[in-house]
């Protein structure tokens, strides 16, 4: 029962333009929405999140759009940065509860 | 602070073996997570302590399978009688309870990999 999905595996983008990752997910009893990121050999670490009434939250580089109505976020990078190579978890917390359900993650490679 | 640390980074064991984990969470985080995450799959919700209680376990935390947490402050996860469908990074994090407006900001370990030969 994958209740937060990540379609796409990998993903590779320019240096300079804008990284786009997409996230679907079921359960209307998410009331926030997170992202991390992950290098390899390292935990993720978190980067942003967004409120289920919100449709979008925005910090420096990074935004992140929600459509409620078809179940659906993004996270946008822009500009991409060769930094920003990494693997991109989407993530959900049920209300009430305590624990975060992951996606499966895409991996983002920028390149020069 | 230094974060979360994991104990040890990578155990090799042999399948039937016993092995345990520790996690030492950001001192003032009161609330202690482990997950499971295997090639290609993102982190798998095992369990979690709210201080020294174990308040929630996932189906997917076997018999086999304990986690400790006995002073509120580090945990353990051990894994008796390894299987190699066990062989997966294990995850701690932690984080303080959550604000009735907010999100569950988990921060996270850098894991240990198990691999069950």
């Amino acid at each position: 029962d994958q209740q937060v999905k990540q379609n796409s595996p990998s993903l590779s983008v320019q240096e300079g333009r804008i990284s786009i990752l997409n996230c679907d997910y079921t359960n209307s009893m998410f009331d926030y929405f997170l992202w991390y990121k992950k290098y390899p050999a390292e935990g993720p670490t978190f980067l942003i999140s967004i409120s289920s009434i919100k449709d979008k939250n925005e910090d420096g580089r990074f935004t992140v759009f929600l459509n409620k109505s078809a179940k659906h976020l993004s996270l946008h990078i822009v500009p991409s940065q060769p930094g920003d190579s990494a693997v991109y978890f989407c993530a959900a917390n049920i209300r009430g509860a305590q624990k975060l359900v992951f996606g499966q993650g895409t991996r983002l490679t920028i390149n020069p | 602070d230094t974060g979360v640390s994991q104990d040890p980074r990578h155990k090799i064991t042999k399948r039937g073996q016993n092995v345990t984990f520790r996690c030492d969470p950001i001192s003032e985080h009161n609330r202690l997570y482990w997950y499971r995450q295997t090639l290609g799959q993102g982190p798998e919700f095992l369990t979690y302590f709210q201080n020294e209680a174990q308040l929630e376990k996932s189906r997917l935390l076997s018999d086999r399978f304990s986690a400790e947490r006995p002073k509120g402050s580090f945990s353990t996860l051990e894994i008796q009688r390894t299987e190699q469908g066990d062989s997966a990074m294990y995850l701690c994090a932690s984080s303080l309870s959550r604000l009735s407006s907010g999100a569950n900001v988990l921060t996270f370990g850098a894991g240990s990999r198990l691999t069950v030969l």
